[in-house]
Formats: C-alpha cells, sequence, structure tokens
C-alpha cells in the first residue's frame, strides 16, 4: 500500500530558528515528491517538486531534499518567520497512466515571536 | 489569486441535501483534481479529470460525483448529505498530471 508519513505531527519554534521537517514514503514506482505549504483554512501552496534524479532543490528559505534510495525527503527551512506557521505537506505520485499522488497527514509548524 | 477559483467559498445545508461546488481551473490546464480535507485530517484525493474524462478515483463516495465541461470547468456533486461530510472541498489543477498541481482556495462545507 502506498504511504507517505511524515515527522513530526506538530513542531514549535522562535522566530528565527532553523527546521528540519521529515517525509517517509513507501509509493511505488516512484515519479515524483513535492512539498506544499497550508496556511489554516486556505489551499496548498507548492514549494518544491522533485523527481527521482533530483537531490535538492531550494525554494527561498525553504531547501528540499530527496533519497530516492532510503525513499526520504526532508524540508528545511532556514531562519524561519512568523509567517512560516502553517502545515507542510509531503505529497508522492506514482508513475503510471494517472499519477494518483498519496498526500502525508502534514507537519503543523509554529513559529513564535 | 491562485488562479483557481472555487465557488461558493463557504455552504450550510442540511443531512440529506444535495449540493453542487464548482472550480474553474487555470488558463491553459487541462486536469482538475478534487480533494476532501476534514478537520483535523489529510487531503484525501477524491477525483481527477484530464480534458473532460474521468482519469482517476480516489477514495471517493458512490454519493458523490463529479463532471469536468468543454470549457474545463469541473463540478463536483454531493447528495444523500451526512454530518461526515463537513470537510474543507479543494480544486487544483495542473497542465500535466506530471506537472505540481495549482489549488484552489477551496468551499468550507457544513451539514447540520
Amino acid at each position: 500500500k502506498n504511504q507517505v508519513e511524515q515527522s513530526p505531527q506538530s513542531l514549535i519554534i522562535l522566530e528565527g530558528k532553523n527546521c528540519t521537517l521529515q517525509c517517509n514514503y513507501t509509493v511505488s514506482p516512484f515519479s515524483n515528491l513535492r512539498w506544499y505549504k497550508q496556511d489554516t483554512g486556505r489551499g496548498p501552496v507548492s514549494l518544491t517538486i522533485m523527481t527521482f534524479s533530483e537531490n535538492t532543490k531550494s525554494n527561498g528559505r525553504y531547501t528540499a531534499t530527496l533519497d530516492a534510495d532510503t525513499k526520504q525527503s526532508s524540508l528545511h527551512i532556514t531562519a524561519s518567520q512568523l509567517s512560516d506557521s502553517a502545515s507542510y505537506i509531503c505529497v508522492v505520485s506514482v508513475k503510471g497512466g494517472s499519477y494518483i499522488p498519496t498526500f502525508g497527514r502534514g507537519t503543523s509548524l509554529i513559529v513564535h515571536p | 489569486d491562485s488562479g483557481v477559483t472555487q465557488t461558493p467559498k463557504h455552504l450550510i445545508t442540511a443531512t440529506g441535501q444535495r449540493v453542487t461546488l464548482r472550480c474553474s481551473p487555470r488558463s491553459g490546464d487541462l486536469s482538475v483534481y478534487w480533494y476532501q480535507q476534514s478537520l483535523d485530517q489529510g487531503l484525501q484525493f477524491l477525483i481527477q479529470y484530464y480534458n473532460g474524462e474521468e482519469r482517476a478515483k480516489g477514495n471517493i463516495l458512490e454519493r458523490f460525483s463529479a463532471q469536468q465541461f468543454p470549457d474545463l470547468h469541473s463540478e463536483l456533486n454531493l447528495s444523500s448529505l451526512e454530518l461526515g461530510d463537513s470537510a474543507l472541498y479543494f480544486c487544483a489543477s495542473s497542465v500535466s498530471t506530471s506537472y505540481g498541481y495549482t489549488f484552489g482556495s477551496g468551499t468550507r462545507l457544513t451539514v447540520v
């Protein structure tokens, strides 16, 4: 069964600090992995998308890594800001006609001043 | 504004009723996806359409149905509503299945 597990479930950090969110998946055959940021009550916004051959991708203060061998990804947030408070969702898609995505439950990040 | 338009933003209805949620994809996007997000739950994939045809089905109940019209807008029909159907319903669109999705701002459905 295709699964995406994210950890931690929730995280509280102080403004200015760095943090790393984890995503482990069992999805196969792998097509791509995406990280989304979802503010409360809003639609998810794409941060990064990585295919099998990509190890690292950055988007401003967000850096995602992918280890396709161990089926792990991480999202590192540098110099956190209050506006980073949100849910961060890992999404993995399979190869195939429909590329049906599997969503993780998300990590809820709270940045305190 | 993501370019994906969902209407209405909020909907309150009674159990047993039927509602229709509407989604207009970003200009140029042929794929439309529907997701359900219950309180404190992850996003659940419901169904995907590509250029008017159903492409993939996820955990969509038989009481739910969807379609994509020739102008590429899509509608999600929810019938015989139950309290447990209360959730945020998101639509997303993409150019193709291998690209990232762009999500709309969602429709919050409350069944009372």
